[in-house]
This record gives C-alpha cells, sequence and structure tokens, in this order.
C-alpha cells in the first residue's frame, strides 16, 4: 500500500543507549517531518526537511538528529535516549509544499526506562 | 509561545447531536487551516482544510466556520456518530513558508 512506514513499531529502550527510527515514502514527496505526540501537547514538530538535502529544526529539536537519506527516506536519531523521549513518534510527508497536505505514518511508541 | 489554541481538551456527545471544536490562533500571517482526525494507534488523516478567504467549508457532515477578525475556526460535526470518536486536531501554517502547527487536540467520544 502507498503511503508512510515507520519501523520500528514499538521499542523500549535504556537510558543513554541510542537508536534510529526509520520512515520512508513512496509518494514521491518532496517534504518530509519528524513530530512527537505527548498526552496534552498535541503534536510537536522536532525536525523537518523541505526537499532532499535539507533539514531545519523545528519546535523541540533537543536530543534529536535527522538524515534526510534521499528523497523516500528521513530517518531520526536519538544519540543518548532519556526518559523525557518517552512519546510516540510520528513520519509525516507533504508533496506540494511544507504548508499542507501531510500524509502519516501510523507511529512509533517508544519508551526510555 | 503557543501559536494555535484549541478546546475543549475532551468532549462527550450524545449520538445524533453536535460536536464543535474551537481553536484560535495568534500568526496574522497564517493563511491555511486543517483538521486531522486521529483513531487509537494510527496516525492523523486529514479531514477537511480552509483558507481564509471564505468564512465556512462543509463536507459531509463536517463544516469548518472560519473567523478572521476574531482569529478563531470551528470544527462541527452534525449528526455526530459513535464512529466519529477520535481525537481532532486543529492546525495552521503559511503556505510555501511553513510546517503545520499543531493544537493540543480534542478527544471526541460519541456515546449512543
Amino acid at each position: 500500500n502507498a503511503g508512510v512506514t515507520q519501523t520500528p513499531k514499538f521499542q523500549v529502550l535504556k537510558t543513554g543507549q541510542s537508536m534510529t527510527l526509520q520512515c520512508a515514502q513512496d509518494m514521491n514527496h518532496n517534504s518530509m517531518y519528524w513530530y512527537r505526540q505527548d498526552p496534552g501537547m498535541g503534536l510537536r514538530l522536532i525536525y523537518y526537511s523541505a526537499s532532499e538535502g535539507t533539514t531545519d529544526k523545528g519546535e523541540v529539536p533537543n536530543g534529536y538528529n535527522v538524515s534526510r537519506l534521499n528523497k523516500r527516506e528521513f530517518s531520526l536519531r536519538l544519540e543518548s535516549a532519556a526518559p523525557s523521549q518517552t512519546s510516540v513518534y510520528f513520519c509525516a510527508s507533504s508533496a506540494v509544499g511544507i504548508s499542507y497536505g501531510y500524509t502519516f505514518g501510523s507511529g512509533t511508541r517508544l519508551t526510555v526506562v | 509561545q503557543q501559536q494555535v489554541k484549541q478546546s475543549p481538551q475532551s468532549l462527550i456527545v450524545q449520538k445524533g447531536g453536535i460536536s464543535i471544536i474551537n481553536c484560535a490562533y495568534e500568526n496574522t500571517a497564517f493563511d491555511y487551516f486543517p483538521w486531522y482526525q486521529q483513531f487509537p494507534g494510527k496516525g492523523p488523516a486529514l479531514l477537511i482544510a480552509i483558507r481564509p478567504d471564505v468564512s465556512e467549508k462543509k463536507e459531509g457532515r463536517f463544516t469548518i466556520s472560519f473567523n478572521k477578525s476574531a482569529k478563531q475556526f470551528s470544527l462541527h460535526i452534525m449528526d455526530s456518530q459513535p464512529g466519529d470518536s477520535a481525537t481532532y486536531f486543529c492546525a495552521a501554517s503559511i503556505t510555501g513558508n511553513t510546517p503545520l502547527v499543531f493544537g493540543k487536540g480534542t478527544r471526541l467520544s460519541v456515546i449512543a
């Protein structure tokens, strides 16, 4: 099925461990995004990539790094996980521009203990 | 600073009733206002969107009302059904300039 694929779906990390969340889209979209969703906080933008080869910080970038590997793939890396990074992470992509037409993946539920 | 304020946090509506969710924004440069619907365990999905050149947009049972002078917009769900039970997010952006900024969400429960 066409869309945005995120892996893994669930992950438990110990404090200080590192990991990379993977995201791939097969819709030939130019722009990709990483959001985190916490109870009562809505969706907060971590990083985004307006086009292949560019990345920009969002509202809550601290503790994260991203890589736009190619047009299809946009990964999110936690170098040293902290309990405050326990969250549900969503990747999204858009075709027309960075402002609208978002398609979201189904999310990665991350727990840091 | 929260750019898009959404209320209420949660809402319980009887089947067949009208669900109303409100959002307010600060940045007068915003020119695109979508609503997203999210079911448990799924990612958000675009429900309906409006631009400030119109005051209302209707798609089936879902209507967005937009008040530019008050910097507010709202989602109305007519004849609410149990299948509408989900979390709803409003959002805003500046076309071609900024990514979407989301409200904190409203958890809607439609009870029979």
